[in-house]
Protein backbone atom coordinates (compact mmCIF):
# COMPACT_ATOMS: atom_id res chain seq x y z
CA UNK A 1 0.00 0.00 0.00
CA UNK A 2 1.13 3.25 -0.71
CA UNK A 3 2.54 5.89 2.47
CA UNK A 4 2.35 9.16 2.29
CA UNK A 5 5.07 11.46 4.31
CA UNK A 6 4.20 15.12 4.65
CA UNK A 7 6.93 17.99 5.76
CA UNK A 8 7.24 19.84 7.79
CA UNK A 9 4.37 18.70 10.02
CA UNK A 10 3.87 22.55 11.60
CA UNK A 11 4.51 25.70 9.06
CA UNK A 12 4.00 28.92 10.81
CA UNK A 13 4.45 31.57 8.36
CA UNK A 14 4.51 35.31 7.75
CA UNK A 15 1.93 37.13 6.19
CA UNK A 16 2.30 37.89 2.80
CA UNK A 17 5.22 35.42 2.65
CA UNK A 18 5.56 32.29 0.66
CA UNK A 19 4.85 28.65 2.13
CA UNK A 20 5.85 24.95 0.58
CA UNK A 21 4.47 21.69 1.65
CA UNK A 22 6.34 18.75 0.90
CA UNK A 23 4.56 15.21 0.03
CA UNK A 24 6.68 12.08 -0.34
CA UNK A 25 5.05 8.83 -1.71
CA UNK A 26 6.39 5.51 -0.68
CA UNK A 27 6.18 4.23 -4.46
CA UNK A 28 5.67 5.74 -7.79
CA UNK A 29 1.56 7.49 -8.11
CA UNK A 30 1.62 7.07 -11.76
CA UNK A 31 -0.93 5.81 -13.06
CA UNK A 32 -2.02 2.89 -15.63
CA UNK A 33 -3.54 6.07 -17.92
CA UNK A 34 -0.30 8.29 -17.77
CA UNK A 35 -1.97 10.04 -15.15
CA UNK A 36 -0.85 11.09 -11.38
CA UNK A 37 -3.62 11.59 -8.95
CA UNK A 38 -2.10 13.86 -6.63
CA UNK A 39 -4.68 15.32 -4.47
CA UNK A 40 -4.29 18.04 -2.14
CA UNK A 41 -6.26 19.21 0.68
CA UNK A 42 -7.32 22.04 2.63
CA UNK A 43 -9.49 21.76 5.97
CA UNK A 44 -10.53 25.00 7.98
CA UNK A 45 -11.24 24.80 11.60
CA UNK A 46 -14.36 23.69 11.79
CA UNK A 47 -15.12 22.51 8.33
CA UNK A 48 -14.62 19.22 6.36
CA UNK A 49 -11.60 19.27 3.58
CA UNK A 50 -11.88 21.33 0.70
CA UNK A 51 -10.21 19.80 -2.32
CA UNK A 52 -7.40 22.41 -3.77
CA UNK A 53 -5.21 20.28 -6.25
CA UNK A 54 -5.93 17.14 -8.42
CA UNK A 55 -3.76 15.35 -10.56
CA UNK A 56 -0.58 17.30 -9.56
CA UNK A 57 -1.46 20.50 -10.38
CA UNK A 58 -4.97 21.32 -11.58
CA UNK A 59 -6.93 23.61 -9.18
CA UNK A 60 -10.46 22.94 -8.69
CA UNK A 61 -12.93 25.67 -9.05
CA UNK A 62 -12.67 28.54 -6.77
CA UNK A 63 -9.28 28.24 -5.60
CA UNK A 64 -6.73 31.06 -5.81
CA UNK A 65 -4.17 31.04 -8.11
CA UNK A 66 -2.08 31.83 -5.14
CA UNK A 67 -2.06 27.71 -4.38
CA UNK A 68 -0.20 25.59 -7.03
CA UNK A 69 0.98 21.98 -7.15
CA UNK A 70 3.77 20.35 -8.85
CA UNK A 71 6.01 17.14 -8.71
CA UNK A 72 6.12 13.45 -10.52
CA UNK A 73 6.61 10.21 -9.53
CA UNK A 74 7.43 10.36 -5.81
CA UNK A 75 8.05 14.14 -4.81
CA UNK A 76 5.18 16.49 -4.92
CA UNK A 77 4.94 19.78 -3.52
CA UNK A 78 2.21 22.45 -2.68
CA UNK A 79 3.21 25.89 -2.90
CA UNK A 80 1.30 29.23 -1.52
CA UNK A 81 2.66 32.47 -3.35
CA UNK A 82 1.42 34.51 -0.89
CA UNK A 83 0.14 33.27 2.32
CA UNK A 84 -3.10 35.39 3.72
CA UNK A 85 -5.16 34.82 6.88
CA UNK A 86 -7.77 32.54 5.31
CA UNK A 87 -5.14 30.13 4.67
CA UNK A 88 -4.69 28.77 8.16
CA UNK A 89 -5.55 24.94 8.95
CA UNK A 90 -3.97 21.96 7.94
CA UNK A 91 -3.05 20.89 4.59
CA UNK A 92 -3.38 17.30 3.40
CA UNK A 93 -2.06 14.81 0.04
CA UNK A 94 -3.46 12.38 -1.00
CA UNK A 95 -3.23 9.72 -3.64
CA UNK A 96 -6.52 9.16 -5.54
CA UNK A 97 -5.25 6.37 -7.79
CA UNK A 98 -4.70 3.09 -5.77
CA UNK A 99 -7.32 2.00 -3.23
CA UNK A 100 -6.94 2.05 -0.54
CA UNK A 101 -6.48 5.45 -0.45
CA UNK A 102 -3.86 7.20 1.74
CA UNK A 103 -3.50 10.45 3.54
CA UNK A 104 -0.30 12.41 4.50
CA UNK A 105 -0.21 12.77 8.38
CA UNK A 106 -0.65 16.91 7.41
CA UNK A 107 0.76 20.09 7.67
CA UNK A 108 -0.68 22.66 10.02
CA UNK A 109 -0.04 26.19 8.89
CA UNK A 110 -0.54 29.23 11.52
CA UNK A 111 0.41 32.65 11.41
CA UNK A 112 3.32 33.44 12.65
CA UNK B 1 -26.12 22.28 -5.95
CA UNK B 2 -23.82 19.50 -5.39
CA UNK B 3 -24.48 18.11 -1.49
CA UNK B 4 -23.55 14.95 0.83
CA UNK B 5 -24.89 14.72 4.47
CA UNK B 6 -23.82 11.97 6.92
CA UNK B 7 -26.15 10.91 10.01
CA UNK B 8 -26.19 8.37 12.51
CA UNK B 9 -23.26 9.20 14.73
CA UNK B 10 -23.67 9.06 17.87
CA UNK B 11 -22.08 7.28 21.49
CA UNK B 12 -21.53 4.04 21.43
CA UNK B 13 -20.12 1.47 23.82
CA UNK B 14 -17.39 -1.10 22.48
CA UNK B 15 -18.25 -4.19 20.99
CA UNK B 16 -21.34 -1.98 19.85
CA UNK B 17 -22.99 -1.43 16.51
CA UNK B 18 -23.80 1.80 14.10
CA UNK B 19 -25.46 2.33 10.84
CA UNK B 20 -24.06 5.67 9.28
CA UNK B 21 -26.41 7.04 6.51
CA UNK B 22 -24.55 9.30 3.75
CA UNK B 23 -27.17 10.77 1.29
CA UNK B 24 -25.80 12.56 -1.85
CA UNK B 25 -28.17 14.97 -3.95
CA UNK B 26 -27.54 17.14 -7.19
CA UNK B 27 -25.82 14.65 -8.85
CA UNK B 28 -26.22 11.42 -9.69
CA UNK B 29 -24.34 9.00 -7.40
CA UNK B 30 -23.94 6.22 -9.43
CA UNK B 31 -21.64 8.20 -11.70
CA UNK B 32 -19.19 8.22 -9.14
CA UNK B 33 -17.74 6.42 -6.40
CA UNK B 34 -18.22 7.28 -2.78
CA UNK B 35 -16.03 6.87 -0.15
CA UNK B 36 -15.75 6.77 3.58
CA UNK B 37 -13.29 8.58 5.48
CA UNK B 38 -12.64 9.12 8.87
CA UNK B 39 -10.86 11.50 11.18
CA UNK B 40 -9.73 10.69 14.16
CA UNK B 41 -9.23 13.36 17.36
CA UNK B 42 -5.44 13.83 16.40
CA UNK B 43 -6.69 14.82 13.05
CA UNK B 44 -5.52 12.34 10.59
CA UNK B 45 -7.51 10.98 7.80
CA UNK B 46 -7.67 7.44 7.29
CA UNK B 47 -9.88 5.89 4.16
CA UNK B 48 -12.45 3.81 5.80
CA UNK B 49 -13.96 2.13 2.38
CA UNK B 50 -15.64 2.66 -1.19
CA UNK B 51 -17.33 1.61 -3.28
CA UNK B 52 -18.21 2.29 -7.39
CA UNK B 53 -21.17 3.67 -8.58
CA UNK B 54 -21.90 0.91 -10.80
CA UNK B 55 -21.12 -1.63 -7.62
CA UNK B 56 -18.32 -3.20 -9.01
CA UNK B 57 -15.59 -2.21 -7.00
CA UNK B 58 -15.73 -2.79 -3.05
CA UNK B 59 -13.08 -2.33 -0.75
CA UNK B 60 -12.71 -2.12 2.85
CA UNK B 61 -9.45 -0.48 4.97
CA UNK B 62 -7.43 -3.70 6.41
CA UNK B 63 -8.13 -1.86 10.03
CA UNK B 64 -12.10 -2.28 9.95
CA UNK B 65 -12.40 -5.48 7.05
CA UNK B 66 -14.88 -8.09 8.17
CA UNK B 67 -16.38 -5.01 11.28
CA UNK B 68 -17.51 -2.65 8.55
CA UNK B 69 -20.09 -2.70 5.50
CA UNK B 70 -20.73 -0.74 2.99
CA UNK B 71 -24.02 -0.91 1.13
CA UNK B 72 -26.70 1.02 -0.81
CA UNK B 73 -29.93 2.23 -0.15
CA UNK B 74 -32.87 1.16 -2.19
CA UNK B 75 -32.85 4.87 -3.24
CA UNK B 76 -29.78 4.86 -5.22
CA UNK B 77 -28.52 8.30 -3.87
CA UNK B 78 -28.38 6.90 -0.24
CA UNK B 79 -25.53 4.74 1.03
CA UNK B 80 -24.53 3.10 4.53
CA UNK B 81 -22.03 2.25 6.78
CA UNK B 82 -22.47 -0.54 8.68
CA UNK B 83 -20.16 -0.74 12.24
CA UNK B 84 -20.28 -3.85 13.87
CA UNK B 85 -17.87 -4.58 16.79
CA UNK B 86 -16.77 -1.71 17.44
CA UNK B 87 -13.64 -0.24 19.33
CA UNK B 88 -12.43 2.99 21.18
CA UNK B 89 -9.62 3.14 18.00
CA UNK B 90 -12.45 3.77 16.05
CA UNK B 91 -13.89 7.12 17.78
CA UNK B 92 -13.83 9.50 15.07
CA UNK B 93 -16.09 12.00 12.77
CA UNK B 94 -16.69 10.17 9.39
CA UNK B 95 -17.34 12.03 6.26
CA UNK B 96 -18.44 10.39 2.80
CA UNK B 97 -17.04 12.33 -0.28
CA UNK B 98 -17.42 11.71 -3.73
CA UNK B 99 -14.75 10.57 -6.45
CA UNK B 100 -14.77 10.03 -10.23
CA UNK B 101 -12.45 7.57 -9.55
CA UNK B 102 -9.26 7.01 -10.34
CA UNK B 103 -9.02 10.69 -9.41
CA UNK B 104 -9.75 11.92 -5.85
CA UNK B 105 -12.31 13.28 -3.55
CA UNK B 106 -14.40 16.49 -5.03
CA UNK B 107 -16.90 16.70 -2.51
CA UNK B 108 -17.35 15.79 0.88
CA UNK B 109 -19.86 16.00 3.61
CA UNK B 110 -20.09 18.11 6.90
CA UNK B 111 -18.99 14.43 8.62
CA UNK B 112 -21.10 12.78 11.58
CA UNK B 113 -19.09 11.49 15.05
CA UNK B 114 -18.72 8.42 16.25
CA UNK B 115 -17.64 8.29 19.66
CA UNK B 116 -17.27 4.71 21.28
CA UNK B 117 -16.47 5.18 24.99
CA UNK B 118 -17.39 2.43 28.21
Amino acid sequence: DVVLTQSPLSLPVTLGQPASISCRSSQSLGYSDGNTYLNWFQQRPGHSPRRLIYKVSDRDSGVPDRFSGSGSGTDFTLKISRVEAEDVGIYYCMDGGHWPYAFGQGTKVEIK
Amino acid sequence: EVQLVESGGGLIQPGGSLRLSCVATGFTSLDYATHWVRQTPGKALEWVGGIYGNDAKLDYADSVKGRFTISRGSAKNTLYLQMNSLRVEDTALYFCGRDVSPGGLDEWGPGTLVTVSA
